[in-house]
């Protein structure tokens, strides 16, 4: 969806460096969210963001920090890398008017830690 | 805390055999569900929602959905699969009210020519 950017959409690091994935959205939309998803786990929700001043700790936060820098950008860090944070990463947004819960999903960013 | 069951993990289809996708969830409220599918290499892509109204959704691609709240369910079907459905689908649920979504662990669709 080319409304919802991530970048980079290839990343390897090696473990202890310090990594960030971006993501913008076009949408207009209040909400945005980090996933990760691993073969057999499906996505798991990270950290989610209701607006610029509220964000929100999901399942699976430690090891993780975010930023929303403004409504229309949304940043994942990894303070320390570690291997099984190896993944894919997908940010999404969805708009509050609608109080329907669709998402709409970014590209993904695929990051493998050695 | 609500949660989302997919029982089949990995479906192995022949080209226009027909297709039904487990789904369910627990959870009590009012609900939004969603199959989304990953096509490989891509993103998730939406295939088709419900949010209210009839119980049968019909979506992209010759997908439908229907959903039975008293089986908490939402399966997914498709009467005559394509090579080109070869895909991981995902079944998400949403209680009304509240922006998460919850995903099932995904099945993964293989469609033999």
């Amino acid at each position: 969806d080319a409304d919802v950017t991530q970048t980079p959409r290839n990343r390897i690091t090696k473990t202890g460096k310090r990594i960030m994935l971006e993501c913008s959205q076009t949408k207009g939309h209040d909400r945005m969210y980090w996933y990760r998803q691993d073969p057999g786990l499906g996505l798991r929700l990270i950290y989610y963001s209701f607006d610029v001043k509220d964000i929100n700790k999901g399942e699976i936060s430690d090891g993780y920090s975010v930023s929303r820098q403004a409504q229309a950008k949304f940043s994942l860090s990894l303070e320390s890398a570690i291997p099984n944070q190896t993944a894919l990463y997908f940010c999404a947004t969805s708009d509050l008017g609608t109080g329907n819960n669709e998402q709409f999903f970014g590209p993904g960013t695929r990051l493998t830690v050695l | 805390a609500q949660s989302v069951s997919q029982h089949n993990h990995h479906v192995i289809l022949s080209e226009a055999a027909s297709l039904e996708l487990g789904c369910n969830y627990s959870y009590g409220g009012t609900v939004n569900l969603f199959w989304y599918v990953q096509y490989p290499g891509q993103h998730l892509q939406l295939l088709l929602k419900y949010f209210s109204g009839d119980p049968l959704v019909k979506g992209i691609k010759g997908f439908e959905a229907e959903f039975i709240k008293s089986k908490f369910s939402f399966n997914l079907r498709k009467p005559s699969v394509q090579w080109s459905d070869t895909a991981e689908y995902f079944c998400a649920v949403g209680n009304f009210g509240n922006e998460k979504l919850t995903f099932g662990t995904g099945t993964r669709l293989t469609i033999i020519p």
